[in-house]
C-alpha cells in the first residue's frame, strides 16, 4: 500500500509555456499533500502544503501565482508552474500524507518529475 | 540552528558493516520520526518510522530514538553496496521537517 504516482515524469518546454504536473495517491485518501522541489545534490526544499478542498499554503519565497496549486479530491493534486522560465528547471517532487501505525503522519514520495525549461 | 541536523557526510563503511546515521533536532514538541532513503536522481522512500524512545527493529534496519537528547539514528547492520544513497532524517510536530540528509556509500 502506500503508492503515489506523478505525471509526467519528464517534461521539456519553451520558455514563458506553463507546465501541469499530476500527484496522485493510488491506494489511499490524502487530505494533505506536499509540493517539493530538488536541485541537483541539494536538499529537499518544501515548496507548498496542498490541502483537499482549501487553498494551498505556501512556504516563504515561493510564489503562488507563478506555482498554482490545486487540490480537487482526496487523491489529487496538481501543480502548474507558469510562464516558466529556465531558472525554473528542477526536480519536482509531491508528497501524499497518512496517518502512520504509531499515530503520526507518514508522507510517501511520487517517483517526481524533472523539468526542463529551455 | 537548523531545525533537523544531519552530517552530510559522504559516511563510507565497507560492504558487510554497520552504517550508523545521526540525526539532531531542535523542537522538543516533535512526535514522530522518520528515515527516508534516496537514490541519487530518485524520489525518497520510506523506510522507518518511529514514535517512542528506545529501538526499532526492521530486517537490517534499526531506528533508535532519544527524546530527552533529542536524537535520532539509524543502524544498518551487514551494509551492502545496494545501501549507498542518501538517508534523510524526518521530524514531525505536526509538519515534517527535513534533514538535508547524509549521503552513504558501501564499498565492495
Amino acid at each position: 500500500g502506500a503508492v503515489v504516482s506523478q505525471h509526467p515524469s519528464r517534461v521539456i518546454c519553451k520558455s514563458g509555456t506553463s507546465v501541469k504536473i499530476e500527484c496522485r495517491s493510488l491506494d489511499f485518501q490524502a487530505t494533505t499533500m506536499f509540493w517539493y522541489r530538488q536541485f541537483p545534490k541539494k536538499s529537499l526544499m518544501l515548496m507548498a502544503t496542498s490541502n483537499e478542498g482549501s487553498k494551498a499554503t505556501y512556504e516563504q519565497g515561493v510564489e503562488k501565482d507563478k506555482f498554482l496549486i490545486n487540490h480537487a479530491s482526496l487523491t489529487l493534486s496538481t501543480l502548474t508552474v507558469t510562464s516558466a522560465h529556465p531558472e525554473d528547471s528542477s526536480f519536482y517532487i509531491c508528497s501524499a500524507q497518512r496517518a502512520g501505525a504509531g499515530g503520526g503522519n507518514e508522507q510517501f514520495f511520487g517517483p517526481g518529475t524533472r523539468l526542463t525549461v529551455l | 540552528q537548523k531545525e533537523v541536523e544531519q552530517n552530510s557526510g559522504p559516511l563510507s563503511v565497507p560492504e558487510g558493516a554497520i552504517a550508523s546515521l545521526n540525526c539532531t533536532y531542535s523542537d522538543r514538541g516533535s512526535q514522530s520520526f522518520f528515515w527516508y532513503r534516496q537514490y541519487s536522481g530518485k524520489s525518497p522512500e520510506l523506510i522507518m518510522s518511529i514514535y517512542s524512545n528506545g529501538d526499532k527493529e526492521d530486517g537490517r534496519f534499526t531506528a533508535q530514538l532519544n527524546k530527552a537528547s533529542q536524537y535520532v539514528s539509524l543502524l544498518i547492520r551487514d551494509s551492502q553496496p545496494s545501501d549507498s544513497a542518501t538517508y534523510l532524517c524526518a521530524v514531525a510536530a505536526g509538519k515534517s521537517t527535513f534533514g538535508d540528509g547524509t549521503t552513504l556509500t558501501v564499498k565492495p
